[in-house]
């Protein structure tokens, strides 16, 4: 069955970066892509961007253009989702999610909760 | 504030039909962009409910069902059960922010 378990959760402090990993199981890796969405506490969710495992192309959500790096290793069925210069604001719970191609998501990470806290 | 816009809570009695709309734009929903829904239970990640407007994936009960009209989109559920307590949302592509976009979200209190 198609598994994506992520990295434990982060304390970071303003200014840091986070990287969360996501590893996925139970399908070709590269078949699909991977999307990050992120919900904040008490919050509804938000799209952080995608990444396709086959050819390294990515998409990331205009607000977090230039802070957000996601990648992906087909070696090891991992992909990364990397937040510079953290601010409180980024604090949330960040899911990775398998991607059929076609604007959704179908499957879901347990979700990784990144603090940012002085 | 989202570009797809739900009503923050909906609410019914075990057994009885409830909808959840989803309003958008031309940007979204009125360009034909598929409309998803998903549902999250308290604590937990969500979960695909209906995808491309009206597809149910495996194991979702029929009592779910999509429908899409104009710069709009519904989810039904009928024979409401204390389970389907859950947020619901729903998400498709905007042309504007060349990016997803999810609603609000709409809490479900089962009475």
């Amino acid at each position: 069955q198609v598994q994506l378990v992520q990295s434990g959760a982060e304390v970071k402090k303003p200014g840091a970066s986070v990287r969360v990993s996501c590893k996925a199981s139970g399908y070709p890796f590269t078949s699909h892509g991977i999307t990050w969405v992120r919900q904040a506490p008490g919050q509804g969710l938000e799209w952080v961007g995608w990444v396709y495992p086959y050819n390294g192309n990515r998409k990331y959500a205009q607000k977090l253009q230039g802070r957000v790096t996601m990648t992906t290793d087909t070696s090891t069925n991992t992909a990364y989702m990397e937040l510079d210069s953290l601010i409180s604001d980024d604090t949330a719970v960040y899911y990775c999610a398998r991607d059929p191609g076609d604007n959704r998501v179908d499957h879901w990470g347990q979700g990784t909760l990144v603090t940012v806290s002085s | 504030q989202s570009m797809l816009t739900q009503p923050p809570s909906v609410s019914g009695a075990p057994g009885q039909r409830v909808t959840f709309s989803c309003t958008g734009s031309s940007s979204n929903i009125g360009a034909n962009y598929d409309v998803h829904w998903y549902q999250q239970p308290p604590g937990t990640a969500p979960k695909l409910l209906i995808y491309n407007n009206i597809n149910r994936p495996s194991g979702v009960p029929d009592r779910f069902s999509g429908s899409k009209s104009g710069t709009s989109a519904s989810l039904a559920i009928t024979g409401l059960q204390a389970e389907d307590e859950a947020d619901y949302y729903c998400q498709s592509y905007d042309t504007g922010l060349d990016g997803w976009v999810f609603g609000g979200g709409t809490k479900l209190t089962v009475l």
